[in-house]
């Protein structure tokens, strides 16, 4: 599977939008982006998932690049809940095993 | 519904004891997965058994690791001989099959502390 990479850390400030990137510029072509997440003391939630075009569910979108290199999580309206470590995770269609990385630990400030 | 759950949620172990961790996946779900998470790291894969079997032990460290899930519902990890570099987060997590569009669910894990 393909490597990603993350920046250590973000923050954000309450009610705006968290905009998370990864990049993922070895990703082949049937490889998906998942987005996870972990909340201290818990284990991994997943957020979404996509190919090649954008994605949106009641979580967040997702929106993956033309070229496919890198893709961006959106928290539309970010709450103190969603501070955690965020995992961008590109997934081969026939592998079943998820590779996580160092991931973004997500600061929302009040 | 209720979700995957895992017990104990902590374990203190002594060096060179064996253990035995449990993992109940979610109902109906055929696919299940064992992950090991070290402070201040992401998850680290072990195993993947769909059904019965195991499909995927690539990522279980040495010999002393093995795991079963003997009716393919309830999965139990098992450490023989534990060393201290095993104490981590053990997380359990399923699917409903296998296939890259089925979210992996995951339970909290059990915090393992070998002394």
């Amino acid at each position: 599977d393909a490597k990603t990479t993350q920046p250590p850390s973000m923050d954000c400030a309450e009610g705006r939008a968290a905009n998370l990137p990864c990049n993922h510029s070895t990703i082949s072509g049937n490889e998906y982006v998942y987005w996870y997440r972990q909340i201290h003391s818990q284990g991994p939630q997943y957020i979404i998932h996509g190919l090649k075009n954008n994605e949106t569910n009641e979580m967040a979108s997702l929106i993956i690049t033309e070229d496919r290199k890198s893709s961006t999580l959106i928290l539309p309206h970010a709450t103190l809940r969603d501070t955690a470590v965020y995992y961008c995770i590109v997934r081969g269609e026939g592998a079943q095993k998820l590779v996580f990385g160092q991931g973004t630990r997500l600061t929302i400030n009040p | 519904g209720a979700g995957v759950s895992q017990t104990p949620s902590n374990k203190v172990t002594e060096k060179g004891k064996y253990v035995e961790l449990r993992c109940d996946p979610i109902s109906g779900h055929t696919a299940l997965y064992w992950y090991r998470q070290s402070l201040g790291q992401g998850p680290e894969f072990l195993i993947y058994f769909q059904g019965t079997g195991a499909a995927d032990d690539s990522g279980l460290p040495n010999d002393r690791f093995f795991a079963v899930r003997p009716e393919g519902s309830v999965s139990t990890l098992k450490i023989q001989r534990t060393e201290r570099g095993d104490s981590a987060v053990y997380l359990c997590a399923s699917s409903l099959t296998y296939g890259v569009w089925n979210e992996q669910f995951f339970g909290p894990g059990t915090r393992l502390t070998v002394l």
